[in-house]
């Protein structure tokens, strides 16, 4: 079956411990990317990854990280989590980003202390 | 960047009616897409038409796109409870490869 998975999919924790948020896709996409998700604002990227090695920011990155070393994995990492980073993050992944459909992941809720 | 905009923000019906939700952008697109989200939940795709497209069909759904005034719609004929839950636009830029950019939704609520 193809899917997104993200892990943890509920995490508290606090201020300032670095935490990562996993996902791994099983369709071979190239391209994928992670969304903050705020109540009154919607979805807003933070970063996207074209393929292995290659990654940019989105509108939001402030504050993460993240990684592509294999093309199947690509997880978001807090360095210093802050309140301000409480949320709904889910991972997505497409064959060709924007022209194609993109799946996402179920989401992992995120609170900072 | 916000590019898609839904109206409205929220919308209630009773099961059998039809709901229509309007999605307006800024900037020329290579495509629109609408998906659905379930309460706290993943984002599921329903449904992606390009920019020369002006209507498409898909079960329940039909999603209409006039580029000229730069806004679609998404129609769910017969809705059922099931159909609860939030809708959101999103639109890919005319350059080609680019990211997708959401729309804050609509919330539908389909009372039985």
């Amino acid at each position: 079956e193809a899917q997104v998975t993200q892990n943890p999919r509920y995490l508290i924790t606090v201020t300032g411990k670095k935490l990562t948020v996993t996902c791994s896709q099983n369709m071979n996409h190239e391209y994928m990317s992670w969304y903050r998700q705020d109540p009154g604002l919607g979805l807003r990227q933070i970063y996207y990854s074209m393929n292995v090695e290659v990654t940019d920011k989105g509108d939001v990155p402030e504050g993460y990280k993240v990684s592509r070393k294999e093309k199947r994995n690509f997880p978001l990492i807090l360095e210093s989590p802050s309140p301000n980073q409480t949320s709904l993050y889910f991972c997505a992944s497409s064959l060709y980003p924007g022209v194609s459909e993109a799946f996402f992941g179920q989401g992992t809720r995120l609170t900072v202390v | 960047s916000q590019q898609g905009e839904e109206d409205p923000q929220a919308l209630s019906i009773q099961e059998g009616e039809n709901a229509t939700m309007n999605c307006s952008y800024k900037t020329s697109i290579n495509n629109l897409q609408w998906y659905r989200q379930n309460s706290g939940r993943g984002l599921v795709h329903l449904i992606l038409i390009r920019s020369n497209e002006r209507e498409k069909h898909s079960g329940r759904l039909r999603v209409t796109l006039d580029t000229s005034k730069k806004s679609s719609s998404l129609l769910i004929t017969a809705s059922r409870a099931a159909d609860t839950a939030s809708y959101f636009c999103a639109t890919a830029g005319a350059s080609g490869y680019s990211t997708l950019t959401f729309g804050k939704g609509t919330m539908l609520l389909v009372s039985p």
